[in-house]
């Protein structure tokens, strides 16, 4: 199975300042196609966990702006500018390269 | 809009089954792979397995073979994920989900194996 590494397991923002996320997978997530399956999901407080990022750099529908997603073939980063409230919770990397899918352990995203 | 509507909160006994569904709206469900996902309380997401309703095919993380059996009912739009043989470590919430671009999720089932 592809083993997803996310750091850091926990990160500490002040509203408006910007943050990133790292994850690292085990095999290389890039397809013959041209496609890079990595995606970004984040999971508020008592929620299902919704998309932000597929495809590596694509932003997710009614996603804001502020997100971005970047990365090689086996290193991705999740950049969030100017970080809001709305933004807290846990955020996890997926791959959907191939069975089974995926997940790093999470990145818990806290304001100062 | 696609949604998803998973049935409510189960307690079961331990050794027992429990069969979830998980309910497509919006749009015909033979469109997509319908996937689903455990998280234990407190912790990540496990992917568990996914299933064509086009054609039942399924494809299962190893650890979920003899755990978890997925189907589907084109008639009524709406998937299934039975758990058999439970145990605490089945204790989880269980989400349906269709991943990729478009990506949906259900509002997620909280099962609970007590004796």
């Amino acid at each position: 199975d592809i083993v997803m590494t996310q750091a850091p397991l926990s990160v500490s923002v002040t509203p408006g300042e910007s943050a990133s996320i790292s994850c690292r997978s085990s095999k290389s997530l890039l397809h013959s196609n041209g496609i890079t399956y990595v995606y970004w999901y984040l999971q508020k407080p008592g929620k299902s966990p919704q998309l932000l990022i597929y495809r590596m750099s694509n932003l997710a529908s009614g996603v804001p702006d502020r997100f971005s997603g970047s990365g090689s073939e086996t290193d991705f980063t999740l950049k969030i500018s100017r970080v809001e409230a709305e933004d807290v919770g846990i955020y996890y990397c997926g791959q959907l390269l191939e069975n089974p899918y995926t997940f790093g352990a999470g990145t818990k995203l806290e304001l100062k | 809009e696609v949604q998803l509507q998973q049935s409510g909160a189960e307690l079961v006994r331990p050794g027992t089954s429990v069969k979830l569904s998980c309910k497509v709206s919006g749009d015909t469900i033979t469109a997509y792979y319908m996937h689903f996902v455990k998280q234990r309380p407190g912790q990540g997401l496990e992917w568990i397995g996914r299933i064509d309703p086009e054609d039942d095919s399924t494809k299962y993380a190893e650890k979920f073979k003899n755990k978890a059996t997925l189907t589907a009912d084109t008639s009524s739009n709406t998937a299934y994920l039975k758990l058999s043989s439970l145990t605490s470590e089945d204790t989880a919430t269980y989400f349906c989900t269709i991943m990729g671009p478009g990506d949906y999720w259900g509002q997620g089932v909280m099962v609970t194996v007590s004796s």
